[in-house]
């Protein structure tokens, strides 16, 4: 596998909590994905980052904030969780960006939200 | 913003037999069309890739078909195993560094 770490591997925490995800790799790789998966929804794009204090929005982003200080670090911030929020959460990363190379994934974040 | 349209939702296959999923894209200014697969409480893994110069790629009992005039591409997997049951997601450029998966395709291969 990939040099990435997620954590942690599963929580669960009440509505209205902030909630920090962390994703740590080792790959020195430039491009750095937050997905979740949802039954019905497949993969869904959280935000990326593109390098370090370089981020942009995916399809799914509202309620969510990344930050990214270093290379090897991405975080995925949920400022007041909501249920909807209940989803597994995978870290992804890539050297040249998803659609010209190879996107590894990590073992994903079960969160529940109650 | 892109669309990928994914189908069958779920596939029952006979071991030996041919599994057969099919995803149809929106527009796209970038020719790259990979292949996840993913295996229970794990994260998706690229299975193969095609970028459209070329109308079929084959890696072993696996092939991608695509078909740029209608945009659409399918996965064929020949001789279909037990250990092939997982879910398989197709994607499609949605932008210069990220992509649009489909929603997956649970398979099962039957023994």
């Amino acid at each position: 596998d990939a040099g990435i770490t997620q954590s942690p591997r599963h929580k669960v925490t009440e509505t209205g909590t902030p909630v920090t995800l962390r994703c740590h790799q080792t790959e020195n790789h430039r491009y750095m994905y937050w997905y979740r998966q949802d039954p019905g929804h497949g993969l869904r794009l959280i935000h990326y980052s593109y390098g370090v204090k370089d981020t942009d929005k995916g399809e799914v982003s509202d309620g969510y904030s990344v930050s990214r200080s270093k290379t090897e670090d991405f975080l995925l911030t949920l400022e007041s969780a909501t249920s909807s929020q209940t989803s597994v959460y995978f870290c992804a990363i890539s050297d040249h960006g998803t659609v010209n190379t190879e996107a590894f994934f990590g073992q994903g974040t079960r969160l529940t939200v109650v | 913003q892109q669309q990928v349209k994914q189908s069958p939702q779920s596939l029952i296959v006979q071991k030996g037999g041919i599994s057969i999923i099919n995803c149809a894209y929106e527009n796209t200014a970038f020719d790259y069309f990979p292949w996840y697969q993913q295996f229970p409480g794990k994260g998706p893994a690229l299975l193969i890739a095609i970028r459209p110069d070329v109308s079929e790629k084959k890696e072993g009992r696996f092939t991608i078909s695509f078909n740029k005039s209608a945009k659409q591409f399918s996965l064929h997997i020949m001789d279909s195993q037990p250990g092939d049951s997982a879910t398989y997601f197709c994607a499609a450029p949605s932008g210069y560094s990220t992509l649009t998966f489909g929603k997956g395709t649970m398979l099962l291969v039957s023994p």
